[in-house]
């Protein structure tokens, strides 16, 4: 299977701010990769697809990168709605696998 | 408006069987590929089975194969989950998800673009 990892695994900001987070697969996925946004006690809401296009009805202020094994969400312009935790996912196989997860908190 | 609404969960014991259901409206329920996804309390998501809309290309994750079984009726739009030989590591919220393929510059993309709001199974004595 495909492994994910993210980084960091949590991290603080303030509204306003611009994060980033970092995905990177244990091999090539070319740009078969997802990012996705879940709050507490909600299903995730899918942010990215095919690794850098925006999902219709998705703010602008989120943009992604990569290829290959390296990837990046990144949120410009923090607004309070986007406190919650990221998942990238890779659709380069049918056997999808997620990453651990990124929270963003105050 | 596409709507996926889960149902079956509950407790069961170690050992037990479990059937959940997921309705699907707003779209062609048989032109989609669809899944299962679930995530234990505090975790992150763990993708466990995908199906074709004809039923023909079933996969599952390791975790579960062997004791899971995924099935759908297109008449009904209706996603299945049969689980057996639960174990307390199944305990978990489990999604339903349709799977959504776009083309991007000529290549077909493959995305969860709407998920049901879960329903819990827990397995414990």
């Amino acid at each position: 299977d495909i492994q994910m990892t993210q980084s960091p695994s949590s991290l603080s900001a303030s509204v306003g701010d611009r994060v980033t987070i970092a995905c990177r697969a244990s091999q090539s996925i070319d740009s078969y990769l997802n990012w996705y946004q879940q709050k507490p006690g909600k299903a995730p809401k899918l942010l990215i697809y095919a690794a850098s296009s925006l999902q219709t009805g998705v703010p602008p202020r989120f943009s992604a990168s990569g290829s290959g094994t390296n990837f990046t969400l990144s949120i410009s312009g923090l607004q309070p709605e986007d406190f919650a935790t990221y998942y990238c996912q890779q659709s380069y196989v049918t056997r999808f696998t997620f990453g651990p997860g990124t929270k963003v908190d105050f | 408006e596409v709507q996926l609404v889960e149902s079956g969960g509950g407790p069961v014991k170690p050992g037990g069987s479990l059937r959940l259901s997921c309705v699907a409206s707003g779209f062609a329920f048989s032109s989609y590929k669809m899944n299962w996804v679930r995530q234990a309390p505090g975790k992150g998501l763990e993708w466990i089975s995908s199906i074709s809309g004809s039923s023909n290309h079933i996969f599952y994750a390791d975790s579960v194969e062997g004791r899971f079984a995924i099935s759908r009726d297109n008449a009904k739009s209706s996603l299945f989950l049969q689980m057996d030989s639960l174990r307390a590591e199944d305990t978990a919220v489990y999604f339903c998800a349709r799977d959504l393929d776009v083309e991007v510059a000529g290549t077909f993309y493959r995305s969860l673009d709407y998920w049901g709001q879960g329903t819990l199974v827990t397995v414990s004595s």
